[in-house]
């Protein structure tokens, strides 16, 4: 699997918007970019994912470069409840022995009162 | 969303002693998956469970160490064998929903041996 290289810790100030970066520069064109988040003494959970376009959901928007070899999840408005661990993580949709996600280290959100 | 529920969800065991934790799906799933998270670490995956047959194990974990069962659809369970303190972790479940690519996981359970 393709590698993905995300900083390992940021902070945020309650309420404002999050970016947080994720570089994939060996991204193959299957691979498609999934963004799942750890929140404290619980199992991971799904944010987004997407392919080639910026993706928006109820949680969160993916800004994806157009070269693909970066990628940026957007919290539009951070609450303490944001505060996790959040993992970047590339999946090959033509994978079919398992379609197992390989978790890197992620980045550690701090939302600060 | 496919709900999970994970049992036991914390227990202390002895070294030497075998622990079965148990993973329940609300719907029926093709994939299912386990996990380990050592203390302060990411998730790696031990296996995917398959559904009649044999669990597929990732490199590093064996299935004398990490049986896995998986008699349904929406049951499995992973059972840690002859325990040690360096197997103190938390292990997840996952499922896989299709067609959205989607993993769900389980709370977890926090194994540790003393």
């Amino acid at each position: 699997d393709a590698k993905t290289t995300q900083p390992n810790s940021m902070e945020s100030n309650e309420e404002e918007p999050v970016h947080l970066p994720c570089n994939h520069s060996t991204i193959s064109g299957t691979d498609y970019i999934h963004w799942y988040r750890q929140l404290p003494s619980q199992g991971p959970e799904y944010v987004i994912h997407g392919l080639t376009s910026n993706v928006n959901n109820r949680m969160a928007s993916l800004a994806i470069a157009e070269d693909r070899k970066s990628s940026t999840l957007i919290l539009h408005r951070a609450t303490l409840r944001d505060a996790a661990v959040y993992y970047c993580i590339l999946r090959d949709w033509g994978y079919n022995a398992g379609n197992m996600l390989t978790f890197g280290g992620g980045t550690r959100l701090m939302v600060k009162p | 969303s496919a709900v999970i529920s994970q049992k036991p969800s914390r227990d202390i065991c002895q070294r030497g002693t075998s622990l079965t934790i148990q993973c329940q799906v609300d719907s029926q799933v093709t994939m299912m998956f386990w996990y380990r998270q050592q203390p302060g670490q990411s998730l790696t995956l031990i296996a995917t469970a398959n559904q009649g047959s044999e669990a597929t194990y990732e490199s590093g974990f064996v299935i004398d160490k990490f049986p896995i069962s998986r008699p349904n659809l929406t049951f499995s369970t992973l059972t840690v064998s002859n325990m040690s303190p360096e197997d103190s972790s938390i292990y997840l479940c996952s499922v896989e929903e299709t067609p959205t690519d989607t993993q769900y996981f389980g709370p977890g359970t926090r194994l540790t041996v003393l």
